[in-house]
Parts: structure tokens; sequence; C-alpha cells
């Protein structure tokens, strides 16, 4: 599966938008993106996940271009209680596989 | 109700001990998975289990044996434990076959701290 790669932290104030960019340029034609968000002393929690272009739901938007090498977490709005790890994965659609998780991206959001 | 529980969610040992954590799921998954996510926060897979069957086994010390009596339950005892197997222990499930939408499912983690 291909590598990822996203900044290891962000700041943000309450009520902005946050976008966390993640970089996958050896995605494979049937990979799909993931992210997951950990919050301090809990399990990874899935977000949202695309294949291509956009994909909202009540929580986050995903945005992945036409080439499919990167991709946008986009965070409406954020408060307090969205400072958590957000973690960009590529996984396959079906089978069985693990999940390989990076660093992470440590958002923190200040009042 | 807790989709996927673990037992217990703190645990601190002698070194040389041998300890157990336990995992339920209700979720009616068929595969269960344990990951450690050790003091730098870096989340690594250890077994996975689809249907009671070993699918998965990561380059993991043969202290850690994972036993799963039926698909809902995943446990993992640890032989002899060591000051480096300090960590948290995560377990989770998924549905094979499912549509992967809703992702993988995880616990609120076990803290072993060896001392």
């Amino acid at each position: 599966l291909a590598k990822t790669t996203q900044p290891i932290s962000m700041d943000s104030y309450e009520g902005q938008e946050v976008n966390i960019t993640c970089s996958h340029n050896n995605i494979a034609t049937n990979d799909y993106i993931t992210w997951y968000q950990q919050f301090p002393s809990q399990g990874p929690r899935f977000i949202i996940q695309g294949y291509k272009t956009k994909v909202t739901n009540e929580v986050a938007s995903l945005f992945i271009p036409a080439d499919r090498k990167s991709s946008t977490l986009s965070l409406p709005r954020v408060s307090l209680s969205d400072t958590a790890v957000y973690y960009c994965l590529v996984v396959l659609p079906t089978g069985f596989q693990k999940l390989v998780f990076g660093t992470g991206t440590r958002l923190l959001v200040s009042p | 109700d807790t989709a996927v529980s673990q037992t217990p969610k703190y645990l601190v040992t002698q070194m040389g001990n041998d300890k157990s954590i336990k995992c339920e799921q209700n979720l009616g998954h068929d595969t269960m998975y344990w990951y450690k996510q050790d003091s730098k926060k870096f989340l690594k897979i250890m077994f996975s289990y689809n249907n009671k069957e070993l699918i998965i086994n990561e380059t993991v010390p043969n202290r850690f044996s994972p036993k799963s009596p039926d698909k809902a339950h995943l446990n993992l005892h640890i032989n002899s434990l060591e000051l480096g197997d300090s960590a948290v222990y995560f377990c989770a499930s998924s549905q094979e076959g499912q549509k992967f939408n809703y992702g993988y499912t995880f616990g609120s983690g076990t803290r072993l701290t060896v001392v």
C-alpha cells in the first residue's frame, strides 16, 4: 500500500476551517483514501473515506484531485473538541488487510 | 452499548509477569485485530483473526499469543513481560466483505505499564 505523508502538526482557532493535506504519490488504482481521528486516551475513529473527487459527511469533507496523489481533509468551523490526531491511510476496499498508520497530524484548536 | 470493549483499561505489572488483555465486540464483525501504540504514538498491527483463524501475524515476539475463542472475542496473552512491552494496546474489529465505508472500529485501549 502507498505510503502517506502529512504535516506533523497544525494549529487553528475555534470557528475556522481546517484543511489537512495528505500526500500519497504511489497510490494504486484500487486504493481508497481513508481518514481516522484519534482523541487522547481513545482508539482511532473512522471519519471519512473516498476514491475520487469529493466526499462529504456530517463530520468532514474529503477532496481528492484527479491524479489521486494527494487528498485534503476539510473540517468546517472547528471547535476545541476537534483537537486530536488525524491519520490519512491508503486502503483496499475489500479483503484482509492491515491498516498502516503513519505519524498523523496533531491538530490543536485554541479558543 | 460499547461496540468494542477491552479489559482492563489500565494494567501495571512487574517485569517477568504474565498478563492477559481481553477484547469483545458486539458488532457482529467477523475480523478482529490487535494494534500496539508505543510511546512515540506509532500504531502498528500485531495480529488479525477472521472467524477465529489467524490471518495476520506481524513480527511479534513469541511471548505474545492471541487467542480467539469465537469471532466476538480476541484475547491477548503476554508472557514474561519486558519494559519494552509498555504501550497502549488497541483491539479493533471489521466486517470482511462489507462495503468498506464504515472502516474499522477500535476499542478505547489498554494502557500497559511494565515496571
